[in-house]
């Protein structure tokens, strides 16, 4: 399996502008998770989702942001407008139910995002 | 409000030596405990994990600690060694399973030759 795909993987955008970052989870999984690393605040939860349907996105930072997960293969994370402060790297992840139970998570490379 | 902490942004550790990486919380419901390791340019990647009904999980050079008293756990490698230079991240969950994680800031382990 290639894992969870991620594109851009560096993205450089000037403050105001429309970012649309995106995901492939890995088939099968039930699971996808939209991150943000930061220096300070270390990985954050952003949104999940399970079967396509967002279940919790009380992490989204405000509405600029916003995510849609139209099929079991793909998701996008858009932040609109943008400012420096998103700056960051944005992680997705995905993870699979074995038992009932969740197992672990895996992540994408992340895209770097850079807004000047 | 940081509910997973991890206070040192970085160790540097001598090849062959114990690193020891160290992470609290906050929450008393927090139930289950992983550690995660990232690489530069790459995802974090599930390293070991604890559920609070233990107080000791080990998986070779690895071995995780829980002290649910203190609120606190940490990671041991022995030995160190150059290929566990990265970024760990301590995260913990209310049930195992749970699928929302909390995460620490992270740790920058160097293991130095």
């Amino acid at each position: 399996d290639a894992g969870v795909i991620q594109s851009p993987r560096h993205e450089v955008t000037e403050m105001g502008q429309e970012v649309t970052l995106r995901c492939k989870p890995i088939s099968g999984h039930d699971y996808l998770f939209w991150y943000r690393q930061t220096m300070m605040r270390g990985l954050e939860l952003l949104i999940y989702f399970n079967n396509n349907v967002p279940i919790d996105d009380s992490g989204m930072p405000e509405d600029r942001f916003s995510a849609k997960m139209p099929n079991a293969s793909f998701s996008t994370l858009k932040i609109q407008p943008s400012e420096p402060r998103d700056s960051a790297v944005y992680f997705c992840a995905s993870s699979p139910i074995l038992g009932g139970i969740q197992e672990t998570q895996y992540f994408g490379p992340g895209t770097r995002l850079l807004v000047l | 409000d940081q509910q997973v902490k991890q206070n040192s942004p970085s160790l540097s550790v001598q090849e062959g030596r114990i690193s020891i990486l160290n992470c609290d919380y906050t929450n008393s419901m927090f139930d289950y405990f992983l550690w995660y390791k990232k690489y530069p340019a790459e995802g974090p990647t599930f390293l070991i994990s604890i559920s609070s009904i233990k107080d000791k999980n080990e998986d070779g050079r690895f071995t995780v600690f829980l002290n649910k008293s203190a609120k606190h756990l940490s990671l041991h490698i022995v030995p160190s060694q150059p290929g566990d230079s990265a970024v760990y991240f301590c995260a913990a969950s209310q049930i195992q399973g749970a699928q929302k994680l909390v995460f620490g800031q992270g740790t920058r382990l160097t293991i130095n030759p």
